[in-house]
């Protein structure tokens, strides 16, 4: 089944401990997005990939950075993760266009904790 | 940011019982609002894309509708059984955007058996 996988789903790291998240998926879908939730809030969009091009959003902290290498994959790095860090990291893909199903299709997530 | 709000936060429901809650999202530059489902250590799933004012969508015993004029939607749970024990999260997406979405808090949903 086409699907988006996380890597890995549970990951713990120490302060200031650069941390790679992964992403990959089958859909061949053109955009990939990252998001931080914090228990009990919403979703919070970190950046996207349109194709190759990387949007960041104007809030998500310069510790946050991505790539994304081909269109399968992309990664989400935390250069030094500090205790406010400490989430769960979606990732989501879909196709571009304006079409009215635009839905985004979901990971099942990185839990990342801080110590 | 957009302001999408989600009532009530958490939820207890009795096995057989039905339930509803509410998505309120900003009333002008609507384009669509998505309604999606997350078990827990699952993948978030989309229920519904919703688009048209007074649209009403319906997949097995879980319905929406949405009213477009007034900034709000509504997802019902008809006889609730325990696999539908899940937050369930609405995402806005406004005409000036091509495919970001503003998400909601969620509703977390507990069947009692």
């Amino acid at each position: 089944d086409a699907m988006v996988i996380q890597n890995p789903r549970y990951q713990v790291t120490q302060f200031g401990k650069p941390v790679t998240l992964s992403c990959s998926q089958t859909l061949n879908h053109n955009v990939m997005y990252w998001y931080q939730q914090k228990s009990s809030q919403a979703p919070k969009l970190l950046f996207h990939y349109y194709d190759k091009d990387f949007n960041n959003e104007a809030d998500t902290p310069d510790n946050f950075q991505s790539r994304r290498p081909n269109t399968s994959f992309c990664f989400l790095d935390i250069r030094s993760p500090g205790l406010g860090d400490a989430a769960m990291y979606l990732c989501a893909t879909s196709r571009a266009g304006r079409e009215v199903a635009h839905e985004q299709f979901f990971g099942p997530g990185t839990r990342l904790t801080v110590l | 940011i957009l302001n999408v709000e989600q009532s009530p936060q958490s939820l207890h429901v009795q096995e057989g019982d039905s339930t509803n809650f509410t998505c309120s999202f900003p009333s002008s530059n609507f384009y669509a609002l998505h309604w999606y489902r997350w078990e827990t250590a699952k993948s978030p799933e989309a229920l519904f894309v919703m688009t048209l004012n007074g649209d009403e969508k319906k997949k097995g015993r879980i319905s929406a509708t949405l009213n477009t004029k007034e900034g709000y939607s509504y997802l019902y749970i008809k006889g609730s059984q325990p696999e539908d024990s899940a937050t369930y999260l609405c995402a806005f997406r406004p005409r000036s955007n091509d495919y970001k979405l503003s998400f909601g808090a969620g509703t977390t949903v507990t069947v009692r058996a």
